[in-house]
């Protein structure tokens, strides 16, 4: 089954322990990207990447790292985490070719809700 | 900053009825998307509607965009209950990949 996954779905965790949330898609797409929705904020776009080894920030991707050494995997990295990012956690993927293509339908997994103490 | 910003936050209506959401956004794109998200789960892609495009059907859904006043409708006709949910719409830059995601609409479906 196409589908993005994301692991731990739900996470609760103290200021400034380091955490991963991982990422995976096996649809082969070539665009990712990680969003955070918060209430009446909407969500926002914290990186994204176009391929293995490219990524980019999007518009809140302070107190965040991610990598891409892999097509399918495209893990969200907090260093030390702080209780303004307490938050629901998106990942998603997209098929698009190209350099400068621009994303088109995107795959979202199912969430990551997490809170920092 | 948000890019895309939707109107109204909420509309409740009767079921049958038709439902109509705004999307306005503030610089030139390469397309328009709306999605669907059913309480604290992912999104679902409802549909996409290009920057050369005025118009797009897909069901009971119809998308309008007007790049001159950088906004786009979303109509979805004869409601039904299963359509209670909020709704997105996101826009793709034209020379770079960001996505900005609107605020959303939340929408409720009356029996």
């Amino acid at each position: 089954e196409a589908q993005v996954t994301q692991n731990p779905r739900y996470l609760i965790t103290v200021t400034g322990k380091k955490l991963t949330v991982t990422c995976s898609q096996n649809m082969n797409h070539e665009y990712m990207s990680w969003y955070r929705q918060d209430p009446g904020l909407g969500l926002r776009q914290i990186y994204y990447s176009m391929n293995v080894e490219v990524t980019d920030k999007g518009d809140v991707p302070e107190g965040y790292k991610v990598s891409r050494k892999e097509k399918r995997n495209f893990p969200l990295i907090l260093e030390s985490p702080s209780p303004n990012q307490t938050s629901l956690y998106f990942c998603a993927s997209s098929p698009h070719l190209g350099q400068s293509a621009n994303a088109d339908t995107q795959y979202f997994g199912p969430g990551t809700r997490l809170t920092v103490l | 900053s948000q890019q895309g910003e939707e109107d109204p936050q909420a509309l409740s209506i009767q079921e049958g009825e038709n439902a109509t959401m705004n999307c306005s956004y503030k610089t030139s794109i390469n397309n328009l998307q709306w999605y669907r998200q059913n309480s604290g789960r992912g999104l679902v892609h409802l549909i996409l509607i290009r920057s050369n495009e005025r118009e797009k059907h897909s069901g009971r859904l119809r998308v309008t965009l007007d790049t001159s006043k950088k906004s786009s409708s979303l109509l979805i006709t004869a409601s039904r209950a299963a359509d209670t949910a909020s709704y997105f719409c996101a826009t793709a830059y034209s020379s770079a990949s960001k996505i900005i995601f609107g605020s959303g609409t939340r929408l409720s479906i009356r029996p």
